[in-house]
């Protein structure tokens, strides 16, 4: 069975860099097509794709905030590290990681539950 | 990739069909060949519901259809139950993704 947690501060301080932490379990994402991707869902609004790593440590970014990402693995750890610098207000949310295993399922599938990232003074 | 329109809501009721489309502002078609649907519900995480358009994981329901014509994408559900009542999502994939706007499903 498929499972992913994330874990992170609950709160963090504008300007302050972000660092979360996905730890999976079920699969190991040094086999081949397994993809992890981080999103991201602001109170009451759509879900917002961030970042991706795959088994081959191929990186993609959102366009929008590629200058503020970076993602990681340590495959033997079983975890994926987002870091998000220069924290915002705007940047509360909802932070999710979700498995893509590209050689079955073009989908998102499954899902942590989710860490609430609140960004307040 | 470009934005994915979703209708803010869609009704129905127990035992009707609803379809929530999702159109894509890129003419290129060929962007659309990835489209997945994701259900949520308040407070929980999105669940995967339709992928490559028109595939279900195991165990979803087949009352939960997908089709595309064009640059739109479209999710019908048959057979409304009180427990459809959720946002949808919509999701395009090349190598990242692009997620809709979301539409909120009220069952009456």
């Amino acid at each position: 069975q498929v499972t992913l947690r994330e874990s992170g501060p609950a709160l963090v301080k504008p300007t302050q860099t972000l660092t979360l932490t996905c730890t999976f379990s079920g699969f190991s994402l040094s086999t081949s097509g397994m993809c992890l991707s981080w999103i991201r869902q602001p109170p009451g609004k759509a879900l917002e794709w961030l970042a991706r790593i795959d088994w081959d440590d191929e990186k993609y970014y959102s366009t929008s905030l590629k200058t503020r990402l970076s993602i990681s693995k340590d495959t033997s750890k079983n975890q994926v590290v987002l870091t998000m610098t220069n924290m915002d207000p705007a940047d509360t949310a909802t932070y999710y990681c979700a498995l893509m295993d590209i050689t079955l399922i073009r989908g998102l599938d499954p899902w942590g539950q989710g860490t609430l990232v609140t960004v307040s003074s | 990739q470009s934005a994915l329109t979703q209708p803010a809501s869609v009704s129905g009721s127990p035992g009707q069909s609803i379809t929530i489309s999702c159109t894509g502002t890129s003419g290129d078609t060929s962007s659309y060949i990835y489209v997945s649907w994701y259900q949520q519900h308040p407070g929980k995480a999105p669940r995967l519901m339709i992928y490559d358009v028109n595939k279900r994981p195991s165990g979803v329901s087949d009352r939960f259809s997908g089709s595309k014509s064009g640059n739109t994408a479209s999710l019908t559900i048959s057979g409304l139950q009180a427990e459809d009542e959720a946002d949808y999502y919509c999701s395009s994939y090349t190598t990242t993704w692009v997620f809709g706007g979301g539409t909120k499903l009220t069952v009456l």
